[in-house]
Protein backbone atom coordinates (compact mmCIF):
# COMPACT_ATOMS: atom_id res chain seq x y z
CA UNK A 1 0.00 0.00 0.00
CA UNK A 2 1.79 3.39 -1.28
CA UNK A 3 1.99 6.02 1.85
CA UNK A 4 2.91 9.49 1.23
CA UNK A 5 4.93 11.85 3.75
CA UNK A 6 5.39 15.15 3.99
CA UNK A 7 7.78 16.91 6.12
CA UNK A 8 7.78 19.10 7.62
CA UNK A 9 3.90 19.65 8.95
CA UNK A 10 4.33 23.05 9.22
CA UNK A 11 7.14 25.89 8.50
CA UNK A 12 6.95 29.05 8.94
CA UNK A 13 10.03 31.84 7.27
CA UNK A 14 10.38 35.31 6.53
CA UNK A 15 9.40 36.85 3.34
CA UNK A 16 11.76 36.65 0.93
CA UNK A 17 13.18 32.99 1.88
CA UNK A 18 13.99 30.33 -0.23
CA UNK A 19 12.99 27.30 0.80
CA UNK A 20 12.29 23.70 0.59
CA UNK A 21 9.63 21.14 1.21
CA UNK A 22 9.83 17.11 1.23
CA UNK A 23 7.73 14.69 -0.15
CA UNK A 24 8.98 10.66 0.38
CA UNK A 25 6.51 7.97 -1.09
CA UNK A 26 7.23 4.33 -0.63
CA UNK A 27 6.29 2.94 -3.09
CA UNK A 28 8.38 3.27 -6.48
CA UNK A 29 6.08 2.15 -9.02
CA UNK A 30 4.58 5.39 -9.95
CA UNK A 31 3.14 7.27 -12.83
CA UNK A 32 3.95 10.45 -11.68
CA UNK A 33 3.73 13.01 -9.29
CA UNK A 34 2.07 16.12 -8.81
CA UNK A 35 2.36 19.20 -5.79
CA UNK A 36 -0.79 21.46 -5.19
CA UNK A 37 -1.55 24.38 -3.49
CA UNK A 38 -4.81 24.25 -1.10
CA UNK A 39 -5.79 27.44 0.60
CA UNK A 40 -7.58 27.25 3.81
CA UNK A 41 -11.58 26.04 3.02
CA UNK A 42 -10.58 25.75 -0.47
CA UNK A 43 -10.16 22.78 -3.12
CA UNK A 44 -6.83 22.04 -4.89
CA UNK A 45 -4.95 24.01 -7.56
CA UNK A 46 -2.59 21.95 -9.28
CA UNK A 47 1.36 23.45 -9.22
CA UNK A 48 3.76 20.76 -10.90
CA UNK A 49 3.29 17.38 -12.07
CA UNK A 50 6.26 15.38 -12.64
CA UNK A 51 5.80 12.19 -14.83
CA UNK A 52 8.09 9.36 -13.46
CA UNK A 53 10.42 9.46 -16.08
CA UNK A 54 11.12 12.62 -15.73
CA UNK A 55 13.68 13.86 -13.04
CA UNK A 56 12.28 17.38 -12.55
CA UNK A 57 9.70 20.75 -13.87
CA UNK A 58 9.79 24.10 -13.46
CA UNK A 59 6.71 26.82 -12.96
CA UNK A 60 8.02 30.43 -12.22
CA UNK A 61 9.35 30.78 -8.76
CA UNK A 62 8.71 26.38 -8.48
CA UNK A 63 10.75 24.14 -8.93
CA UNK A 64 10.30 20.29 -8.17
CA UNK A 65 12.66 17.30 -8.31
CA UNK A 66 11.98 13.83 -8.48
CA UNK A 67 13.81 11.02 -7.55
CA UNK A 68 11.70 7.30 -8.40
CA UNK A 69 14.24 5.12 -7.00
CA UNK A 70 14.86 6.41 -3.74
CA UNK A 71 10.62 7.35 -3.30
CA UNK A 72 11.66 11.48 -2.89
CA UNK A 73 10.04 14.34 -4.39
CA UNK A 74 10.71 18.06 -3.10
CA UNK A 75 9.51 21.52 -3.85
CA UNK A 76 11.81 24.07 -4.28
CA UNK A 77 9.79 27.98 -3.83
CA UNK A 78 12.16 30.79 -4.09
CA UNK A 79 12.40 34.16 -3.44
CA UNK A 80 9.07 33.34 -1.17
CA UNK A 81 5.79 36.17 -0.82
CA UNK A 82 3.25 36.41 1.90
CA UNK A 83 1.06 34.74 -0.75
CA UNK A 84 2.59 31.51 -0.97
CA UNK A 85 0.81 30.83 2.15
CA UNK A 86 -0.76 27.77 2.27
CA UNK A 87 -1.17 23.81 2.95
CA UNK A 88 1.38 22.38 -0.01
CA UNK A 89 0.02 18.73 -1.01
CA UNK A 90 1.92 15.91 -2.45
CA UNK A 91 0.37 13.39 -4.57
CA UNK A 92 1.81 9.90 -6.69
CA UNK A 93 -0.19 8.16 -8.82
CA UNK A 94 0.11 4.41 -9.11
CA UNK A 95 -1.75 2.51 -11.22
CA UNK A 96 -5.09 4.11 -11.17
CA UNK A 97 -5.64 6.43 -8.13
CA UNK A 98 -3.81 9.17 -6.63
CA UNK A 99 -2.15 8.51 -2.85
CA UNK A 100 -1.59 12.25 -1.10
CA UNK A 101 0.68 13.07 1.81
CA UNK A 102 -1.26 15.35 5.09
CA UNK A 103 0.92 18.41 3.24
CA UNK A 104 3.33 21.00 4.44
CA UNK A 105 1.09 24.08 6.05
CA UNK A 106 3.51 27.15 4.92
CA UNK A 107 3.08 30.48 6.46
CA UNK A 108 5.53 33.67 5.05
CA UNK A 109 5.86 36.26 6.92
CA UNK A 110 5.76 39.74 5.67
CA UNK B 1 -9.81 25.53 -19.74
CA UNK B 2 -10.50 22.39 -17.19
CA UNK B 3 -13.01 24.03 -14.33
CA UNK B 4 -14.25 21.89 -12.25
CA UNK B 5 -17.51 22.88 -9.59
CA UNK B 6 -19.11 22.18 -6.93
CA UNK B 7 -22.66 23.13 -5.43
CA UNK B 8 -23.02 23.96 -2.71
CA UNK B 9 -19.88 25.24 -1.59
CA UNK B 10 -20.85 24.45 2.20
CA UNK B 11 -24.12 23.21 3.87
CA UNK B 12 -25.57 22.72 7.49
CA UNK B 13 -27.92 19.82 8.12
CA UNK B 14 -29.50 17.76 11.13
CA UNK B 15 -28.43 14.48 12.24
CA UNK B 16 -30.76 11.82 9.92
CA UNK B 17 -31.36 14.15 6.35
CA UNK B 18 -29.58 13.35 3.77
CA UNK B 19 -27.15 15.78 1.70
CA UNK B 20 -26.44 15.85 -2.25
CA UNK B 21 -23.69 17.32 -3.39
CA UNK B 22 -22.64 17.86 -7.04
CA UNK B 23 -19.99 17.88 -8.97
CA UNK B 24 -19.93 19.42 -12.55
CA UNK B 25 -16.75 19.69 -15.29
CA UNK B 26 -17.86 22.83 -17.16
CA UNK B 27 -15.53 22.77 -20.36
CA UNK B 28 -14.60 19.28 -20.90
CA UNK B 29 -16.17 15.62 -20.37
CA UNK B 30 -15.03 13.74 -17.74
CA UNK B 31 -15.76 9.70 -18.08
CA UNK B 32 -14.33 9.55 -14.81
CA UNK B 33 -15.09 11.57 -11.56
CA UNK B 34 -13.29 10.79 -7.60
CA UNK B 35 -15.19 11.54 -4.69
CA UNK B 36 -12.59 12.28 -1.80
CA UNK B 37 -12.51 13.32 1.94
CA UNK B 38 -10.82 15.60 3.83
CA UNK B 39 -10.85 15.73 7.86
CA UNK B 40 -8.94 18.70 9.75
CA UNK B 41 -5.38 18.75 9.48
CA UNK B 42 -5.26 15.26 7.13
CA UNK B 43 -4.75 14.62 3.60
CA UNK B 44 -7.37 13.40 1.11
CA UNK B 45 -8.84 10.22 1.35
CA UNK B 46 -10.41 8.66 -1.70
CA UNK B 47 -13.88 7.89 -1.38
CA UNK B 48 -14.96 6.34 -4.12
CA UNK B 49 -14.05 6.37 -8.49
CA UNK B 50 -17.01 6.99 -10.71
CA UNK B 51 -17.81 6.11 -14.35
CA UNK B 52 -19.93 8.00 -16.68
CA UNK B 53 -23.08 4.67 -16.96
CA UNK B 54 -21.45 2.42 -14.34
CA UNK B 55 -21.83 1.69 -10.72
CA UNK B 56 -19.29 3.73 -9.08
CA UNK B 57 -16.09 1.98 -6.77
CA UNK B 58 -15.95 2.39 -3.64
CA UNK B 59 -12.46 2.18 -1.47
CA UNK B 60 -12.16 0.03 1.69
CA UNK B 61 -14.00 1.05 4.40
CA UNK B 62 -16.27 3.48 2.47
CA UNK B 63 -20.32 2.18 3.08
CA UNK B 64 -21.31 2.20 -0.62
CA UNK B 65 -25.29 2.12 0.99
CA UNK B 66 -24.35 5.41 3.08
CA UNK B 67 -22.53 7.48 0.08
CA UNK B 68 -24.58 7.41 -2.70
CA UNK B 69 -22.81 8.34 -6.09
CA UNK B 70 -24.58 8.72 -9.41
CA UNK B 71 -22.27 9.67 -12.76
CA UNK B 72 -25.50 10.01 -14.75
CA UNK B 73 -23.87 12.07 -17.58
CA UNK B 74 -20.12 13.40 -18.72
CA UNK B 75 -20.63 16.27 -17.04
CA UNK B 76 -22.44 15.82 -14.01
CA UNK B 77 -21.77 13.23 -10.69
CA UNK B 78 -23.65 13.32 -7.34
CA UNK B 79 -23.16 12.18 -4.16
CA UNK B 80 -25.35 11.68 -1.70
CA UNK B 81 -24.60 11.75 1.74
CA UNK B 82 -27.62 9.50 3.58
CA UNK B 83 -28.74 9.49 6.70
CA UNK B 84 -26.43 12.27 8.21
CA UNK B 85 -24.31 11.74 11.29
CA UNK B 86 -22.45 14.19 12.89
CA UNK B 87 -18.89 12.00 12.69
CA UNK B 88 -19.96 12.69 8.65
CA UNK B 89 -19.10 16.19 8.77
CA UNK B 90 -16.22 16.78 6.82
CA UNK B 91 -14.77 18.77 3.66
CA UNK B 92 -15.80 16.42 0.70
CA UNK B 93 -13.91 17.66 -2.68
CA UNK B 94 -14.55 16.02 -6.16
CA UNK B 95 -12.43 15.85 -8.91
CA UNK B 96 -12.60 15.01 -12.88
CA UNK B 97 -10.23 13.28 -14.91
CA UNK B 98 -9.07 14.97 -18.33
CA UNK B 99 -6.76 12.39 -20.11
CA UNK B 100 -4.41 11.27 -16.99
CA UNK B 101 -4.81 14.82 -15.47
CA UNK B 102 -7.15 15.41 -12.59
CA UNK B 103 -8.88 18.60 -12.21
CA UNK B 104 -10.24 19.39 -8.09
CA UNK B 105 -13.09 21.26 -7.70
CA UNK B 106 -14.00 23.50 -5.13
CA UNK B 107 -15.04 21.05 -2.11
CA UNK B 108 -17.83 21.10 -0.05
CA UNK B 109 -17.67 22.08 3.95
CA UNK B 110 -20.33 19.52 5.38
CA UNK B 111 -21.15 20.19 9.18
CA UNK B 112 -23.92 17.67 10.34
CA UNK B 113 -25.74 18.95 13.67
Amino acid sequence: KQEVTQIPAALSVPEGENLVLNCSFTDSAIYNLQWFRQDPGKGLTSLLLIQSSQREQTSGRLNASLDKSSGRSTLYIAASQPGDSATYLCAVRGSEKLVFGKGTKLTVNP
Amino acid sequence: GAVVSQHPSWVICKSGTSVKIECRSLDFQATTMFWYRQFPKQSLMLMATSNEGSKATYEQGVEKDKFLINHASLTLSTLTVTSAHPEDSSFYICSAARGETQYFGPGTRLTVL
